[in-house]
Protein backbone atom coordinates (compact mmCIF):
# COMPACT_ATOMS: atom_id res chain seq x y z
CA UNK A 1 0.00 0.00 0.00
CA UNK A 2 0.91 3.83 -0.74
CA UNK A 3 2.22 5.49 2.17
CA UNK A 4 3.15 9.02 3.25
CA UNK A 5 4.71 9.95 6.33
CA UNK A 6 5.09 13.02 7.97
CA UNK A 7 7.45 14.35 10.73
CA UNK A 8 7.41 15.86 13.12
CA UNK A 9 3.56 15.68 14.04
CA UNK A 10 3.49 18.99 15.73
CA UNK A 11 6.57 21.74 16.04
CA UNK A 12 6.37 24.34 18.33
CA UNK A 13 8.85 27.19 17.40
CA UNK A 14 9.71 31.16 17.79
CA UNK A 15 8.39 33.88 15.42
CA UNK A 16 11.71 34.03 13.29
CA UNK A 17 13.08 30.88 13.68
CA UNK A 18 14.25 28.26 10.69
CA UNK A 19 12.34 25.11 10.91
CA UNK A 20 12.52 21.50 8.97
CA UNK A 21 9.82 19.73 8.02
CA UNK A 22 10.17 15.85 6.30
CA UNK A 23 8.06 13.82 4.51
CA UNK A 24 8.67 9.94 3.49
CA UNK A 25 6.84 8.25 0.66
CA UNK A 26 6.93 4.63 -0.73
CA UNK A 27 4.64 5.44 -3.82
CA UNK A 28 5.70 4.03 -6.98
CA UNK A 29 6.02 4.75 -9.90
CA UNK A 30 6.56 8.38 -8.75
CA UNK A 31 5.07 11.18 -10.54
CA UNK A 32 5.40 14.12 -8.42
CA UNK A 33 5.50 15.52 -5.05
CA UNK A 34 3.33 18.45 -3.86
CA UNK A 35 3.24 20.29 -0.55
CA UNK A 36 0.23 21.78 1.12
CA UNK A 37 -0.43 24.62 3.90
CA UNK A 38 -3.87 24.05 5.22
CA UNK A 39 -5.02 27.10 7.77
CA UNK A 40 -7.20 25.97 10.39
CA UNK A 41 -11.17 25.86 8.83
CA UNK A 42 -9.64 25.99 5.19
CA UNK A 43 -8.96 23.79 2.45
CA UNK A 44 -5.04 23.25 2.01
CA UNK A 45 -3.78 25.44 -0.71
CA UNK A 46 -0.29 24.30 -2.46
CA UNK A 47 2.85 25.53 -1.88
CA UNK A 48 5.24 23.63 -4.20
CA UNK A 49 5.41 20.64 -6.53
CA UNK A 50 8.48 18.80 -8.00
CA UNK A 51 8.50 16.27 -10.16
CA UNK A 52 11.17 13.02 -9.53
CA UNK A 53 13.99 14.83 -11.83
CA UNK A 54 13.71 18.40 -9.46
CA UNK A 55 15.60 18.33 -6.45
CA UNK A 56 14.81 21.70 -5.22
CA UNK A 57 11.84 24.22 -5.24
CA UNK A 58 11.72 27.39 -3.88
CA UNK A 59 8.33 29.97 -2.96
CA UNK A 60 9.43 33.02 -0.84
CA UNK A 61 10.47 31.62 2.51
CA UNK A 62 9.30 27.58 1.85
CA UNK A 63 12.08 26.10 0.40
CA UNK A 64 11.42 22.05 -1.01
CA UNK A 65 13.61 19.59 -0.96
CA UNK A 66 13.78 16.00 -2.80
CA UNK A 67 15.78 12.84 -2.98
CA UNK A 68 14.24 10.46 -5.01
CA UNK A 69 16.49 7.80 -4.59
CA UNK A 70 15.57 7.50 -0.89
CA UNK A 71 11.71 8.52 -1.28
CA UNK A 72 12.07 11.57 1.28
CA UNK A 73 11.30 15.29 1.27
CA UNK A 74 11.95 18.63 3.03
CA UNK A 75 10.13 21.61 3.69
CA UNK A 76 12.21 24.34 4.80
CA UNK A 77 10.61 27.70 6.49
CA UNK A 78 13.01 30.61 6.81
CA UNK A 79 12.13 33.72 9.21
CA UNK A 80 9.02 31.94 10.40
CA UNK A 81 6.13 34.76 10.70
CA UNK A 82 2.74 34.23 13.13
CA UNK A 83 1.18 33.51 9.83
CA UNK A 84 3.26 30.41 9.22
CA UNK A 85 0.79 28.72 11.74
CA UNK A 86 -0.85 25.94 10.22
CA UNK A 87 -0.59 22.03 8.96
CA UNK A 88 1.78 21.25 6.30
CA UNK A 89 0.76 18.04 4.22
CA UNK A 90 2.70 16.41 2.08
CA UNK A 91 1.10 15.13 -1.04
CA UNK A 92 2.79 12.25 -3.40
CA UNK A 93 1.21 11.52 -7.06
CA UNK A 94 1.78 7.99 -8.90
CA UNK A 95 2.36 7.81 -12.38
CA UNK A 96 -0.58 7.40 -14.34
CA UNK A 97 -3.24 8.59 -16.58
CA UNK A 98 -5.81 8.29 -13.39
CA UNK A 99 -3.16 9.81 -10.80
CA UNK A 100 -5.72 12.56 -9.79
CA UNK A 101 -7.55 10.46 -8.29
CA UNK A 102 -4.66 8.23 -6.72
CA UNK A 103 -3.32 11.09 -4.52
CA UNK A 104 -1.87 9.62 -1.45
CA UNK A 105 -1.78 12.40 1.39
CA UNK A 106 0.61 12.00 4.50
CA UNK A 107 -0.80 13.12 7.92
CA UNK A 108 0.69 16.86 7.87
CA UNK A 109 2.47 18.43 10.20
CA UNK A 110 0.68 21.04 12.66
CA UNK A 111 3.20 23.94 12.86
CA UNK A 112 2.54 26.54 15.56
CA UNK A 113 4.38 29.51 15.63
CA UNK A 114 4.34 31.20 18.82
CA UNK A 115 5.78 35.52 19.50
CA UNK B 1 -16.69 32.28 -8.21
CA UNK B 2 -13.09 32.83 -7.94
CA UNK B 3 -12.74 29.67 -6.15
CA UNK B 4 -14.00 26.29 -4.95
CA UNK B 5 -16.68 26.60 -2.53
CA UNK B 6 -18.85 24.49 -0.26
CA UNK B 7 -21.62 24.88 2.09
CA UNK B 8 -22.95 25.22 4.23
CA UNK B 9 -19.50 25.47 6.28
CA UNK B 10 -20.82 23.59 9.57
CA UNK B 11 -23.50 21.27 9.80
CA UNK B 12 -24.88 20.04 13.28
CA UNK B 13 -26.53 16.52 12.75
CA UNK B 14 -28.93 14.07 15.55
CA UNK B 15 -27.47 10.48 14.77
CA UNK B 16 -30.15 8.86 12.10
CA UNK B 17 -30.60 12.18 10.57
CA UNK B 18 -29.83 12.49 6.72
CA UNK B 19 -27.26 15.17 5.72
CA UNK B 20 -26.38 16.83 1.67
CA UNK B 21 -23.30 18.91 1.53
CA UNK B 22 -22.71 20.64 -1.43
CA UNK B 23 -19.63 21.61 -3.83
CA UNK B 24 -19.40 24.52 -6.52
CA UNK B 25 -16.35 23.77 -8.45
CA UNK B 26 -14.46 26.09 -10.42
CA UNK B 27 -16.11 26.93 -13.18
CA UNK B 28 -14.85 24.45 -16.27
CA UNK B 29 -12.69 22.19 -14.07
CA UNK B 30 -13.34 18.88 -15.69
CA UNK B 31 -12.46 16.38 -12.31
CA UNK B 32 -13.98 16.71 -8.87
CA UNK B 33 -12.89 15.02 -5.58
CA UNK B 34 -14.27 14.79 -2.01
CA UNK B 35 -12.04 13.65 0.31
CA UNK B 36 -12.84 13.09 4.52
CA UNK B 37 -10.30 14.83 6.89
CA UNK B 38 -10.88 13.66 10.16
CA UNK B 39 -9.34 15.83 13.02
CA UNK B 40 -5.87 16.18 13.23
CA UNK B 41 -5.08 14.00 9.89
CA UNK B 42 -4.88 14.32 6.80
CA UNK B 43 -7.32 14.18 4.03
CA UNK B 44 -8.65 10.97 2.41
CA UNK B 45 -9.89 9.84 -0.76
CA UNK B 46 -13.87 9.17 -0.82
CA UNK B 47 -15.27 9.55 -4.28
CA UNK B 48 -14.23 10.88 -8.14
CA UNK B 49 -15.88 12.49 -10.95
CA UNK B 50 -14.54 13.41 -14.42
CA UNK B 51 -17.59 15.51 -15.41
CA UNK B 52 -20.94 14.07 -14.71
CA UNK B 53 -19.44 10.62 -14.79
CA UNK B 54 -18.16 9.32 -11.06
CA UNK B 55 -15.33 7.12 -12.17
CA UNK B 56 -14.18 6.06 -8.66
CA UNK B 57 -16.24 5.73 -5.61
CA UNK B 58 -13.37 3.45 -3.41
CA UNK B 59 -12.87 5.61 -0.53
CA UNK B 60 -16.69 5.84 0.01
CA UNK B 61 -16.80 4.26 3.70
CA UNK B 62 -20.08 2.50 3.60
CA UNK B 63 -23.50 2.77 1.21
CA UNK B 64 -24.62 5.46 3.39
CA UNK B 65 -22.60 7.30 1.55
CA UNK B 66 -23.60 8.78 -2.13
CA UNK B 67 -22.23 11.05 -4.21
CA UNK B 68 -23.50 12.87 -7.70
CA UNK B 69 -22.86 15.56 -10.06
CA UNK B 70 -25.78 15.48 -12.17
CA UNK B 71 -24.89 17.96 -14.80
CA UNK B 72 -20.75 18.03 -14.24
CA UNK B 73 -20.61 20.93 -11.86
CA UNK B 74 -22.10 20.81 -8.94
CA UNK B 75 -21.56 18.14 -6.45
CA UNK B 76 -23.36 16.73 -3.32
CA UNK B 77 -22.06 14.23 -1.12
CA UNK B 78 -25.16 13.20 1.13
CA UNK B 79 -24.79 10.87 3.94
CA UNK B 80 -27.83 8.88 4.93
CA UNK B 81 -28.83 7.83 8.73
CA UNK B 82 -25.22 9.79 10.18
CA UNK B 83 -23.40 8.09 12.73
CA UNK B 84 -20.81 9.46 15.01
CA UNK B 85 -18.05 8.14 12.87
CA UNK B 86 -19.28 10.35 10.11
CA UNK B 87 -18.36 13.34 12.23
CA UNK B 88 -15.32 15.41 9.92
CA UNK B 89 -14.71 17.79 7.85
CA UNK B 90 -15.44 17.23 4.15
CA UNK B 91 -13.26 18.62 1.57
CA UNK B 92 -13.73 19.19 -1.95
CA UNK B 93 -11.49 19.90 -4.51
CA UNK B 94 -11.88 20.16 -8.38
CA UNK B 95 -8.66 20.26 -10.88
CA UNK B 96 -9.16 21.30 -14.72
CA UNK B 97 -8.60 18.16 -16.45
CA UNK B 98 -8.64 14.47 -15.46
CA UNK B 99 -5.44 13.03 -14.54
CA UNK B 100 -2.00 14.07 -12.73
CA UNK B 101 -2.78 17.88 -12.31
CA UNK B 102 -3.28 20.34 -9.17
CA UNK B 103 -6.20 20.20 -7.20
CA UNK B 104 -7.95 22.87 -5.73
CA UNK B 105 -9.72 22.65 -2.56
CA UNK B 106 -12.33 24.03 -0.99
CA UNK B 107 -13.09 25.30 2.62
CA UNK B 108 -14.95 22.38 3.59
CA UNK B 109 -17.85 21.31 5.76
CA UNK B 110 -17.51 20.72 9.28
CA UNK B 111 -20.19 17.82 9.78
CA UNK B 112 -20.47 16.72 13.98
CA UNK B 113 -23.08 14.54 14.66
CA UNK B 114 -24.09 14.78 18.26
Amino acid sequence: KNQVEQSPQSLIILEGKNCTLQCNYTVSPFSNLRWYKQDTGRGPVSLTIMTFSENTKSNGRYTATLDADTKQSSLHITASQLSDSASYICVVSPRGDNAGNMLTFGGGTRLMVKP
Amino acid sequence: GAGVSQSPRYKVAKRGQDVALRCDPISGHVSLFWYQQALGQGPEFLTYFQNEAQLDKSGLPSDRFFAERPEGSVSTLKIQRTQQEDSAVYLCASSLTAGDNEQFFGPGTRLTVL
